[in-house]
């Protein structure tokens, strides 16, 4: 089974600090996505990369930027913590061959304070 | 704008009955719709696909009806039970995308 880590189940953060999200994945997956989930929007994408060092924004990239400098590892980044970036962050990674069968994580709660 | 709706964000239904899950778009370019289920405190997990020249899947209990002309899917679980209760998101995807669009996601409780 396909198994994809988020570093933290919990994080507590203040505002203007830079916060790092890690996501590990250990099927040699091409593709992998970070996501938040907020109530009543759903899952709103982020960003996406289809390769090493390769990324690609999704619908809502303001105030993130992402890192993928091994095939397996997928880093959200928050350069300055704002109070509207508290959320659930769902990371998820898919084979290049998968008809968009997405296997997520369980997730990353952010508190900005 | 969200292009993936999920008009009741909850659903009860007693054990045994049947549980139907309604989902509209409205991008007639999306060829490939999705279902995921999410317990709390885990990631969704992929329950059940359909692709756009199908207009019915089937899996055990679980089965999800596309109705193109009307845009609209749904997700049909029968007999219902305890265990499935959670939230379910719909997902779609356009023709060549990489992206998915998720709608809101719907909380199904099943009484036992």
């Amino acid at each position: 089974d396909v198994k994809v880590t988020q570093s933290s189940r919990y994080l507590v953060k203040r505002t203007g600090e830079k916060v790092f999200l890690e996501c590990v994945q250990d099927m040699d997956h091409e593709n992998m996505f970070w996501y938040r989930q907020d109530p009543g929007l759903g899952l709103r994408l982020i960003y996406f990369s289809y390769d090493v060092k390769m990324k690609e924004k999704g619908d809502i990239p303001e105030g993130y930027s992402v890192s993928r400098e091994k095939k397996e590892r997928f880093s959200l980044i928050l350069e300055s913590a704002s109070t509207n970036q508290t959320s659930m962050y769902l990371c998820a990674s898919r084979s290049g061959t998968a008809r968009q069968k997405l296997f997520f994580g369980s997730g990353t709660q952010l508190s900005v304070l | 704008d969200q292009q993936v709706k999920q008009n009741s964000p909850s659903l009860s239904v007693q054990e045994g009955r049947i549980s139907i899950l309604n989902c509209d778009y409205t991008n007639s370019m999306f060829d490939y719709f999705l279902w995921y289920k999410k317990y709390p405190a885990e990631g969704p997990t992929f329950l059940i696909s359909i692709s756009s020249i199908k207009d019915k899947n089937e899996d055990g209990r679980f089965t999800v009806f596309l109705n193109k002309s009307a845009k609209h899917l749904s997700l049909h679980i029968v007999p219902s039970q305890p265990g499935d209760s959670a939230v379910y998101f719909c997902a779609a995807r356009g023709t060549g995308a990489n992206n998915l669009f998720f709608g809101t996601g719907t909380r199904l409780t099943v009484i036992p």
